[in-house]
């Protein structure tokens, strides 16, 4: 089934350790992005990329890198975690950019201790 | 309606009755908007989109009305079922070209049997 694939989908993970949050989409779309998911907060877009080879910053981007070095991965790195990146992490993507519909994972749940 | 705290909103709709979940926008420069629905333990799934220059658009029982007069979206569900019960979000993009939608914190729906 086409769509988006976020792994892993849950990890706990020790204050201090980096994580690399994996998403791939087979649907060839140019744009993709990561948001947080916090209650009370919605969702948050930490980075995003409107193509392969170009990133964005999005509201919440610090602790948090990305690449695109191809139009189907967009995995997003914690260097150092910290027990405030534990959330729900979102990947989504589109092909019409800013008036198209995102299609989003199934998430990746971040336990930082 | 929009969450305050950790809380989210709840709506509570007898099945086959309509439903009305509202969201208010900041934004008067955002042109496009788009209705997600949450089931617990997924990621956000489309639902219907408007664009700026509509006031009204229907899909298969979901109707969005857009008011920017006073920066107002709601989404309409006719005849509710069990199935809908979830979260409920909009999106806005706030300013084109920038791949930046930004979420409203979401209302839970729940249909009472």
């Amino acid at each position: 089934i086409a769509g988006i694939t976020q792994a892993p989908t849950s990890q706990i993970l020790a204050a201090g350790r980096r994580m690399t949050l994996r998403c791939t989409q087979d649907m060839r779309h140019n744009a993709m992005y990561w948001y947080r998911q916090d209650l009370g907060l919605g969702l948050r877009l930490i980075h995003y990329s409107n193509t392969a080879g170009t990133t964005g910053k999005g509201e919440v981007p610090d602790g948090y890198s990305v690449s695109r070095a191809n139009t189907d991965d967009f995995p997003l790195t914690l260097a150092s975690a910290v027990p405030s990146q534990t959330s729900v992490y979102f990947c989504a993507s589109s092909d019409q950019g800013d008036t198209g519909e995102l299609f989003f994972g199934e998430g990746s749940r971040l336990t930082v201790l | 309606g929009e969450s305050v705290g950790l809380h989210l909103p709840t709506l509570s709709v007898q099945e086959g009755d309509n439903s009305i979940i509202n969201c208010a926008y900041s934004n008067s420069a955002s042109d496009y908007f788009i209705w997600y629905k949450q089931e617990s333990g997924k990621g956000p799934q489309f639902i219907i989109d408007i664009r700026s220059n509509m006031d009204k658009r229907q899909g298969q029982r979901v109707t969005v009305l857009l008011n920017k007069t006073v920066k107002h979206l709601s989404l309409q569900i006719a005849a509710t079922q069990p199935g809908d019960s979830a979260v409920y979000f909009c999106a806005e993009n706030r300013a084109s070209g920038t791949y930046k939608y930004i979420f409203g914190t979401g209302t839970r729906l729940k249909v009472l049997a």
